[in-house]
């Protein structure tokens, strides 16, 4: 069985404040995929990242970066200098490689809120 | 870009009725999903398809079954509809060869009066 856990439910920061979004993942297969997606307040999901569990080297997009570590079986992401427009809930997800259709496990995401 | 459709944005019907909801992705995704959201229990997987007619459970499919009868095409029905089953519904698709990442509709806020 696999799961995704997002421990934290609610975020709340000023503008320009960093933050911080933990995953944490149980998987028992040795490859697999890490996603997180944004749902903006419209509603629809968005992809933001993917990472396979071959490559754990950290990636920066602008203000995003992701911290995967699988020792403590983490992919965390940080938000530099928040903007009003990150609010959102933002989800994790764990998809393996053998898994039927793609599917994926998702966390129970992370509603974040930046306040101007 | 990828586009996945669902036809409605907002639903409103009675109880006992039957619903169909219907979701449209333009990638030739071999994959399909359908999501409920509700507040405090983040996606939950009603159903997935693999393929044409092809069809699996999720983790919550009771009240509900699907219909994949071309490619392009996913739908979910609610046989007959309960207020238990108001809540938001996430259309997905995905493909392996598009790196397994889902790609959602703007869903459709279903309320069941």
């Amino acid at each position: 069985a696999q799961k995704v856990t997002q421990a934290q439910t609610e975020i709340s920061v000023v503008e320009k404040e960093d933050v911080t979004l933990d995953c944490v993942y149980e998987t028992r297969d040795t490859t697999y995929y890490l996603f997180w997606y944004k749902q903006p307040p419209s509603g629809e999901l968005v992809f933001l990242i993917r990472r396979n569990s071959f490559d754990e080297q950290n990636e920066i997009s602008g203000r995003y970066s992701w911290n995967f570590q699988k020792s403590t079986s983490s992919f965390n992401f940080t938000i530099t200098a928040s903007q009003v427009v990150d609010s959102a809930v933002y989800f994790c997800a764990l998809n393996n490689f053998n898994t039927n259709a793609g599917k994926s496990t998702f966390g129970d995401g992370t509603t974040l809120t930046v306040k101007p | 870009d990828v586009k996945v459709t669902q036809s409605s944005r907002y639903l409103v019907k009675r109880t006992g009725e039957k619903v169909f909801l219907e979701c449209v992705q333009d990638m030739d995704h071999e994959n399909m999903f359908w999501y409920r959201q509700d507040p405090g229990l983040g996606l939950r997987l009603i159903y997935f398809s693999y393929d044409v007619k092809m069809k699996e459970k999720g983790d919550i499919p009771e009240g509900y079954s699907v219909s994949r009868e071309k490619k392009e095409r996913f739908s979910l029905i609610l046989e007959s509809a309960s207020t238990n089953q108001t809540s938001m519904y996430l259309c997905a698709s995905s493909s392996e060869t598009a790196k397994n990442i889902q790609y959602f509709g703007a869903g459709t806020r279903l309320s069941v009066l």
